[in-house]
């Protein structure tokens, strides 16, 4: 069945190393996106990819890198530059994103994964 | 500056009662507006969404209510459930953000049986 996958649920790393979270869709949809979710916080983007090689920073982007290779797979790299790693962090994924300035821009619902709980020590 | 605002962080009601989650925002350009359901450790899911030119969406249990003059839109569940005990984000996107969501910072719902 159609769905958004991250990997793993859980994820533990010592302070000072990379790592990468996992996302794949099957929804054959051309946008993705990453947030971040701390406690009391709403969901805050930090990268988001509206086509196959391009991607573009979000709110909260430094620390973090992304690529975009497949239309499928959006992995996020926490990197060691990241000052507060450790959140829930959420994969989207939606239908496709209108390009701003572009006549007949709209916003698409967005479908989430399951997140993955990222914990540096 | 926050753009979509949640301002009650808690809600709790009664099972079979009304529960009405609000939500407000700043930015004229939104024209679309959705609510999500989070259960801890998931995923938000999509639960109903509205566009601007509507001033109301109903999707059985849910009926999303816009109000464009106040910049205001509430989410009603009835009759409610203790299955419905969730946090429930409101986002809202278009011209104004560059077509990106932006979410509030949510509401915790507690349905009492």
């Amino acid at each position: 069945d159609g769905g958004i996958t991250q990997s793993p649920k859980y994820l533990f790393r010592k302070e000072g190393q990379n790592v990468t979270l996992s996302c794949e869709q099957n929804l054959n949809h051309d946008a993705m996106y990453w947030y971040r979710q701390d406690p009391g916080q709403g969901l805050r983007l930090i990268y988001y990819s509206q086509i196959v090689n391009d991607f573009q920073k979000g709110d909260i982007a430094e620390g973090y890198s992304v690529s975009r290779e497949k239309k499928e797979s959006f992995p996020l790299t926490v990197t060691s530059a990241q000052k507060n790693p450790t959140a829930f962090y959420l994969c989207a994924s939606s239908i496709e994103a209108a390009i701003p300035g572009l006549a007949g821009g709209r916003t698409d619902t967005q479908y989430f994964g399951p997140g993955t709980r990222l914990t540096v020590l | 500056d926050q753009q979509v605002k949640q301002n009650s962080p808690s809600l709790s009601v009664q099972e079979g009662r009304i529960s009405i989650l609000n939500c407000d925002y700043t930015n004229s350009m939104f024209d679309y507006f959705l609510w999500y359901k989070k259960y801890p450790a998931e995923g938000p899911t999509f639960l109903i969404s509205i566009s601007s030119i509507k001033d109301k969406n109903e999707d059985g249990r849910f009926t999303v209510f816009l109000n464009k003059s106040a910049k205001h839109l509430s989410l009603h569940i009835v009759p409610s459930q203790p299955g419905d005990s969730a946090v429930y984000f409101c986002a809202a996107g278009g011209r104004g953000s560059n077509y990106k969501l932006t979410f509030g910072k949510g509401t915790l719902l507690t349905v009492n049986p």
